[in-house]
């Protein structure tokens, strides 16, 4: 069966500070992934997506970054994290067939920036 | 460009009493529609979706919901609440691109929190 991780569960960053989330999913190949942001009273919002390894769409401009360099890895980076930057980070994987549309997500992040 | 709606960020029923989450879509081509629960501080699992043919829904937990293409909503129903169903719930509506296929982007409802008494 497939499962998908992400570490840190949680992490507390210094303005100014660089930022790596790792989301990685086993049990199956050339998924679909995906980065959401939850923010206090702001939703879920997607943040990018990959249907490949190095390819990566950004869905807003922000301070983030993404890249996937394996097929089933997926990271989200920051190089100056901002207070803005706040919130509960998660990833997602959809099989990369045609039809299957269903997201499955992961456990999250929680990130607080001071 | 989709969007979704949900009406009522907070719901409150008793145990036993039915629930009923309301969601609003607003899509140019028919969509796929899905709904999505969430505990504290725990990633969002799935309860159903609506991508093709039958209108009415079953998911998990005795939960289902109906598409109503005239009305453009997807309301969640669940006849008898449960202590256990408290948690923030999720509308969303997946992109679907030329020839129906989709990259699986899911536009989000700004999430019903549902409280249940006992």
């Amino acid at each position: 069966s497939q499962t998908i991780h992400q570490w840190p569960a949680t992490l507390v960053q210094p303005v100014g500070s660089p930022l790596s989330l790792e989301c990685t999913v086993e049990g199956t190949s050339n998924p679909n992934l995906y980065w959401y942001r939850q923010a206090a009273g702001r939703g879920l919002q997607l943040l990018f997506y990959s249907v490949g390894i190095g390819q990566i769409s950004s869905e807003v401009p922000q301070n983030l970054s993404a890249s996937r360099p394996q097929d089933r890895q997926f990271i989200l980076s920051s190089k100056k994290l901002l207070l803005s930057d706040s919130g509960f980070y998660l990833c997602a994987w959809r099989p990369g067939l045609a039809g299957i549309e269903t997201q499955y997500f992961g456990p999250g992040t929680r990130l607080l920036v001071l | 460009a989709q969007s979704v709606t949900q009406l009522g960020s907070h719901v409150s029923v008793s145990e036993g009493a039915l629930v009923l989450l309301r969601c609003n879509y607003s899509s140019s081509v028919p969509p796929y529609l899905f709904w999505y629960v969430q505990y504290p501080n725990q990633g969002l699992q799935l309860l159903l979706k609506y991508t093709t043919g039958a209108t009415l829904v079953k998911g998990i937990n005795g939960f289902e919901a109906e598409f109503k293409k005239s009305e453009t909503s997807f309301h969640l129903t669940k006849p008898s609440a449960h202590m256990s169903d408290a948690a923030e719930y999720f509308c969303a509506v997946s992109d679907k691109g030329a020839g129906g296929t989709s990259y699986g982007k899911l536009t989000f409802g700004q999430g019903t929190i549902l409280t249940v008494h006992p």
